[in-house]
């Protein structure tokens, strides 16, 4: 069951351009966490913003939670060839006995020299 | 830093094999995920486990189970490998609580012959 839908699916920008991804999810939520994985490997945590912040923001990333809409955005600013990989939108679920989280299907980011 | 190792990076497997999946975290982590990753499909949760000999169903279980005797240690294993289990695994741990930020191992590529 997913939770958290990126939009878009893949994106394509020039190195030296801002690249924005948008996570759409469907019930409330605690928090909601960027994750970036490279090609073949696993995911690396990005940044997390609870339910009662708007924006935060670290080196180059910031992001956005618009609890009433129940969408988040992440904005990477000044895209780097490095930063070409999947961004994954997670959000925390009861699931039982312990909190998980569920992600999102992810974005694939491309960077164009 | 944290650190969560995979055992194998690579297998391949021949139908019918019980395979083992083995991931052990250094953090002293109480939550320990088995997730598989499939084009299109993002992360699904297999199983994971709250606490030493604790587990619980995510959402498609079925055709694999876990075992952890130990907490840094968190075992996927699959009874009966069939074809349709080939994909990428990844293990993740976090600590028990509210901002529940996955470390994630490097993810092992299973193919299933």
């Amino acid at each position: 069951s997913q939770q958290g839908e990126e939009d878009p699916q893949a994106l394509s920008i020039q190195e030296g351009e801002n690249a924005t991804m948008n996570c759409s999810y469907k019930t409330s939520i605690n928090n909601l966490q960027w994750y970036r994985q490279n090609s073949g490997r696993g995911l690396v945590h990005l940044i997390l913003i609870r339910s009662n912040e708007r924006e935060k923001h670290s080196g180059r990333l910031r992001v956005t939670l618009d609890t009433s809409k129940k969408s988040s955005s992440l904005l990477i600013t000044a895209s780097r060839a490095a930063d070409t990989a999947s961004y994954f939108c997670a959000t925390d679920a009861w699931y039982s006995s312990a909190s998980k989280i569920i992600f999102g299907s992810g974005t694939r980011l491309s960077i164009r020299p | 830093d944290v650190k969560v190792t995979q055992s194998s990076r690579y297998l391949v497997k021949r139908t019918g094999e019980k395979v083992f999946l083995e991931c052990v975290q250094d953090m002293d982590h109480e939550n320990m995920f088995w997730y598989r990753q499939d084009p299109g499909l993002g992360l699904r949760l297999i199983y994971f486990s709250y606490d030493v000999k604790m587990k619980e169903k995510g959402d498609i279980p079925e055709g694999y189970s876990v075992s952890r005797e130990k907490k840094e240690r968190f075992s996927l294993i699959l009874e009966s490998a069939s074809t349709n289990q080939t994909s990428m695994y990844l293990c993740a741990s976090s600590f028990r609580g509210y901002y529940n930020e996955q470390f994630f191992g490097p993810g092992t590529r299973l193919t299933v012959l």
